[in-house]
């Protein structure tokens, strides 16, 4: 079956824009995770879906951030004011359930450039 | 909070011999799991093996094991008959036991594989 997609691949935009990426899960995977990724660091964690609601929005850095999950499957990450900083790649991860134990399917992520 | 430090940024190992990634974690809980990943140059994170904190016995996934030392709270990744398709990033992972929650990434450790 197919896996997570993310869309677009890359994006580029100037500061102060705004963009959406999209993740579409694995069909059947209730939980959805955002993760960032700067050059040279492992990911860190934005938000955690269980359904529609974010179980877990600890890892967003500002109010410049904001992710939906309206019908429990496809997710969108905005980001208002883009800025510099911004730029990393934006992952996407969906799991089977909410059990701990259950394992992370990653997608390719979207490589966001900010100029 | 939970912290994972991977204290090695690059490794290299020769086609056919085998190869150590180190790996230390720190947490207050005692059901957790830890996990490694491989991430190639597509940027997908893929899971390479899993271990509950449970289970004394090392996990073992074909050429890739581990050496889990729940004491010294140490999980190095061991592969054996390393591979050139094995190159790339290798990340370290810690996951609270319980309900679903986030993957907290260690720095990763870049591995190259020569003939």
């Amino acid at each position: 079956g197919a896996g997570v997609s993310q869309t677009p691949s890359n994006k580029v935009t100037e500061k102060g824009k705004y963009v959406e990426l999209r993740c579409d899960p694995i069909s059947g995977h209730t939980a959805l995770y955002w993760y960032r990724q700067s050059l040279g660091q492992g990911p860190e964690f934005l938000i955690y879906f269980q359904g529609t609601g974010a179980a877990d929005d600890s890892g967003l850095p500002n109010d410049r951030f904001f992710a939906v999950r309206p019908e429990g499957s496809v997710s969108t990450l905005k980001i208002q004011r883009t800025e510099r900083g911004d730029s990393a790649v934006y992952l996407c991860a969906s799991s089977l359930g909410g059990m701990s134990n259950s394992p992370l399917h990653f997608g390719n992520g979207t490589r966001l450039t900010v100029t | 909070a939970q912290t994972v430090t991977q204290s090695q940024p690059e490794m290299s190992v020769q086609e056919a011999e085998t190869v150590t990634l180190s790996c230390t974690y720190d947490t207050s809980e005692s059901d957790y799991y830890l996990f490694w990943y491989k991430q190639p140059p597509s940027r997908q994170m893929i899971l390479v093996i899993r271990q509950e904190a449970y289970k004394q016995q090392n996990a073992t996934e074909n050429r890739f094991s581990v050496n889990f030392q729940k004491a010294a709270k140490s999980f190095s990744l061991k592969i054996s008959d390393s591979q050139l398709g094995d190159a790339a990033m290798y990340f370290c992972a810690y996951k609270r036991g319980g309900t679903a929650s986030k993957l907290t990434f260690g720095t990763g450790t870049r591995l190259q594989v020569t003939l």
